[in-house]
């Protein structure tokens, strides 16, 4: 089955930049879904159609693209960035799919 | 108030069924696609199935295919997930979820409205 690759932890002091990425072979064909999610609480789209930016996510949150390759970045991580963050997108017969996620671990 | 509440979770033995329901308000229903998603606690996300707004279209992960179905009652604004022949794997935090886009199987959307969860628990 399809699988999307994310690393499992991140650490960064606050005031840095936290990279995460995610692998897939069909990231290049369907858009690709940023969340974060913070212990006993649901996921919250972060970044939409691998760059877009809700209304209400600080601008500290982006995102980009490089062929089989979508990264979030945290520009000037706080400490309440410290979370759980995933990556969805969707397979060659458009179901869908979630990275493994990303701890971010504020120094 | 905009949300998802779902319920049908519960304790089950190996190999029974179990089905859950997700009960929508403040939007249009029947409008979106919805979906079906579970968590093992101190796990990760894992999609499990997912309904086009009209029923006309349905997806389900590996893991649960020819196992599970999903429904919707636009009606009743509410949508389901039959579990049958549940394994001990099954056992997570069963999140229903919104889509942004109304069919399945084309464009992937994603989810940006999530309810609270309902725990299956899978023992003997």
């Amino acid at each position: 089955s399809y699988e999307l690759t994310q690393p499992p932890s991140v650490s960064v002091s606050p005031g840095q930049t936290a990279r995460i990425t995610c692998s897939g072979d069909a990231l290049p064909k369907h858009s690709a879904y940023w969340y974060q999610q913070k212990p006993g609480q649901a996921p919250v789209v972060l970044i939409y159609k691998v760059t877009e930016r809700p209304s209400g996510i600080p601008e500290r949150f982006s995102g980009s693209s490089s062929g089989t390759t979508v990264t979030l970045t945290i520009s000037g991580v706080q400490a309440e960035d410290e979370a759980d963050y995933y990556c969805q997108s969707g397979d060659i017969n458009g179901n869908y799919v979630f990275g493994p996620g990303t701890k971010v671990t504020v120094l | 108030e905009v949300q998802l509440v779902e319920s049908g979770g519960g304790l089950v033995q190996p190999g029974r069924s179990l089905r859950l329901s997700c009960e929508a308000s403040g939007f249009t229903f029947d409008a979106y696609a919805m979906h079906w998603v579970r968590q093992v606690p101190g796990k990760g996300l894992e999609w499990v199935s997912g309904i086009s707004w009209n029923s006309g279209s349905v997806g389900y992960a590996d893991s649960v295919k020819d196992r599970f179905t999903i429904s919707r009652d636009n009606a009743k604004n509410s949508l389901y997930l039959q579990m049958n022949s549940l394994r001990i794997e099954d056992m997570a935090f069963y999140y229903c979820a919104k889509d942004i886009v109304h069919g399945y199987g084309g464009r992937i959307g994603y989810f940006d409205l999530w309810g609270r969860g309902t725990l299956v628990t899978v023992s003997s």
